[in-house]
């Protein structure tokens, strides 16, 4: 159980194109998604974090007209990356929880390579 | 910012050896902490929860100790096996539904 699944995997797209990576949670509801970021050495870095039908919170320094975020049902939330540029290209990868609780685990999907040329 | 530092940040161990890795956290603002297990292109998978001071957790061969007061926690694994090859992330949490990741430790273990 706890399955969260993330497509594409991989994607190349040219410099000032949009491209969209959903996050779903296929066999539980996920009252809140959360987007990160990795770059080459770097950990995980929460980018934004978004409940069913409320805006996303950005973290300090994501922008959120760059990085749209869309939570749409309590099974997908997309995450647009607008305008892509060189810089944009990294690791992203969603997570997902039911509950919310202090022992509650995020579940993670397998993430998206961004490469913007 | 939370510092979170993981070490070592490689380590290769020989099967059937047992390994420890450390995970180290500012003590103050501790919320609960997780430990997950990333293997190459899979999702993360979560490997403990753990909440208090002195908390023990166990699963299988792999098990953590938690230490809030000194702002460590301990991953250790007994009698390496090839398939437990992957990174392990600690990330303390400082409130609800906030991870903050560490590097992670790579762990090869050579059969």
């Amino acid at each position: 159980g706890a399955v969260v699944s993330q497509h594409p995997s991989r994607v190349i797209c040219k410099s000032g194109t949009s491209v969209k990576i959903e996050c779903r949670s296929l066999d539980f509801q996920a009252t809140t998604m959360f987007w990160y970021r990795q770059f080459p050495k770097q950990s995980l870095m929460l980018m934004a974090t978004s409940n069913e039908g409320s805006k996303a919170t950005y973290e300090q320094g994501v922008e959120k007209d760059k990085f749209l975020i869309n939570h749409a049902s309590l099974t997908l939330s997309t995450l647009t990356v607008t305008s892509a540029h060189p810089e944009d290209s990294s690791f992203y990868i969603c997570s997902a929880e039911s509950s919310g609780s202090r022992t509650d685990t995020q579940y993670f999907g397998p993430g998206t390579r961004l490469t913007v040329l | 910012i939370l510092n979170v530092e993981q070490s070592p940040q490689s380590l290769h161990v020989q099967e059937g050896d047992s390994t420890n890795f450390t995970c180290s956290f500012p003590s103050s603002n501790f919320y609960a902490l997780h430990w997950y297990r990333w293997e190459t292109a899979k999702s993360p998978k979560a490997l403990f929860v753990m909440t208090l001071n002195g908390d023990e957790k166990k699963k299988g061969r792999i098990s953590a100790t938690l230490n809030t007061k000194e702002g460590y926690s301990y991953l250790y694994i007994k009698g390496s096996q090839p398939e437990d090859s992957a990174t392990y992330l600690c990330a303390p949490s400082p409130g609800a539904q906030k991870l903050v990741f560490g590097q992670g430790t790579r762990l090869t273990i050579n059969p």
